[in-house]
């Protein structure tokens, strides 16, 4: 089994929806979490990191759900610039601390 | 501040030869890490250096040798190269564990 797993989409979406996405991770003692942002062709840029108690950062809210082991993006007001693939990041635990695993990435179309 | 930069951008090798990348980062980070990214395979962890003097292996390490020069500097050498290992490579370096990455502007390997 995967360590993180996301759907690969596309999310094909208009200007101004909301979209959100999942992750689930495998490791229930995983401690550190984060959605990055990567654009084709380029290196992946942290979105924001995801607390236990949720946070928002503008547009974007990212939450934890420790009991079902997923963590969730949602984006609102959907603006062209967000088009790109979203990697969800977990942190591994007892001897893989220092390691972090990445999800395949959720590829976001936003279309005007 | 450049903040982690990787040298070469691209590079075409045959079956056989060698060859090192170069990563450097320049904001005091203890840790660094290298991965590659595979279409549909998201990134995986070739090897990671918790602090100066100290280097691991992650999930792919073999056909990859590294070396942590310095605080700054960690590369990664292919010592025997083979068309399984074209991919694209991306260097990160982390304050402290488990904190969010910083990544370099990946380097396009195509081996023939």
């Amino acid at each position: 089994r995967k360590e993180v797993e996301q759907d690969p989409g596309p999310f094909n979406v208009p200007e101004g929806a909301t979209v959100a996405f999942n992750c689930t991770y495998s490791n229930s003692a995983s401690q550190s979490f984060f959605w990055y942002r990567q654009d084709c062709r380029k290196e992946p840029k942290l979105l924001m990191s995801v607390y236990s108690s949720g946070n928002e950062d503008g547009r974007f809210t990212a939450q934890l759900n420790r009991a079902s082991q997923y963590i969730s993006l949602l984006i609102r007001d959907s603006k062209l610039s967000d088009s790109a693939t979203y990697l969800c990041v977990v942190n591994g635990v007892g001897y893989n601390f220092n390691k972090f695993y990445f999800g395949s990435g959720t590829k976001l179309n936003v279309k005007p | 501040n450049a903040g982690v930069t990787q040298t070469p951008k691209f590079q075409v090798l045959k079956t056989g030869q060698s060859m090192t990348l170069q990563c450097a980062q320049d904001m005091n980070h203890n840790s660094m890490y290298w991965y590659r990214q595979d279409p549909g395979m998201g990134l995986r962890l070739i090897y990671y250096s918790a602090s100066e003097g100290t280097t691991d292996k992650g999930e792919v390490p073999n056909g990859y040798n590294v070396s942590r020069l310095n605080k700054r500097e960690f590369s990664l050498r292919l010592e025997s190269a083979a068309p399984s290992q074209t991919s694209v490579y991306f260097c990160a370096s982390s304050e402290a564990l488990p904190y969010e990455q910083y990544f370099g502007p990946g380097t396009r390997l195509t081996v023939t």
